[in-house]
């Protein structure tokens, strides 16, 4: 069956950074492209980009230009996101979600907590 | 800069009841978005595509419509497992920006 797992919950300090993974199953990985959303505690849901899983080619919402980087290892079928410099407001859970036009299947979120 | 504004942001329905939820697009987006429902803790989950297309094994009491910049999605005879958030999405075009979602709650 057709499933997204993601990596583990995670605790780090402002200034540090962290990766974390997102392992596709199920169905030809290259077939759909890969987008992450953030969601911060008690609020929506905020789209953050997209990576072509195809040419490896990332697309960044306006907001996560900066400090964030999307990348694949196609062999493993695995995309991850990567968050440089973390700040307190980077609090949240990070979804993965395969996505072709719209996003049917989603990963089960990483909760990621920056604290001093 | 492209914006989905939902409304309302909250709504207290009893079991049984008819509610329809609003999302409107800052530019005409044709017919490219979908409604997403989240319940807390869970990843949200595809209930239509393309506006008013159901997603595979969505009650038929779900119905999305609308066009251009206007949307909404109707949910007839509201059953308890309904409370959850509901949020609107861009696709096809990037960015695919999300609305700030509506919360459903039951009476």
């Amino acid at each position: 069956q057709i499933q997204l797992v993601q990596s583990g919950p995670e605790l780090k300090k402002p200034g540090e950074s962290l990766k974390i993974s997102c392992k596709a199953s199920g169905y030809t990985f290259t077939d759909y492209a890969v987008q992450w959303v953030k969601q911060a505690p008690g609020k929506g849901l905020q789209y953050m980009g997209w990576i072509n899983t195809q040419t490896g080619k990332p697309t960044y919402a306006d907001d996560f230009k900066e400090r964030f980087v999307f990348s694949l290892e196609t062999s493993a079928s695995t995309a991850y996101l990567q968050i440089n410099n973390l700040k307190n407001e980077d609090t949240a859970t990070y979804f993965c979600a395969r996505h072709r036009r719209v996003s049917d299947y989603w990963g089960q979120g990483v909760m990621v907590t920056v604290s001093s | 800069n492209f914006v989905m504004t939902q409304s309302p942001k909250s709504m207290s329905i009893s079991v049984g009841d008819r509610v329809t939820m609003n999302c409107k697009a800052s530019q005409n987006v044709g017919n490219n978005i979908a409604w997403y429902q989240q319940k807390p803790g869970q990843s949200p989950k595809l209930l239509i595509y393309y506006a008013s297309n159901r997603y595979t094994g969505v009650p038929d009491r779900f119905t999305g419509g609308g066009y251009g910049t206007d949307f909404t999605l109707t949910i007839n005879s509201v059953q308890a497992e309904d409370a959850a958030f509901y949020y609107c999405q861009r696709i096809y075009n990037s960015p695919y920006t999300f609305g700030a979602g509506t919360k459903l709650e039951l009476k």
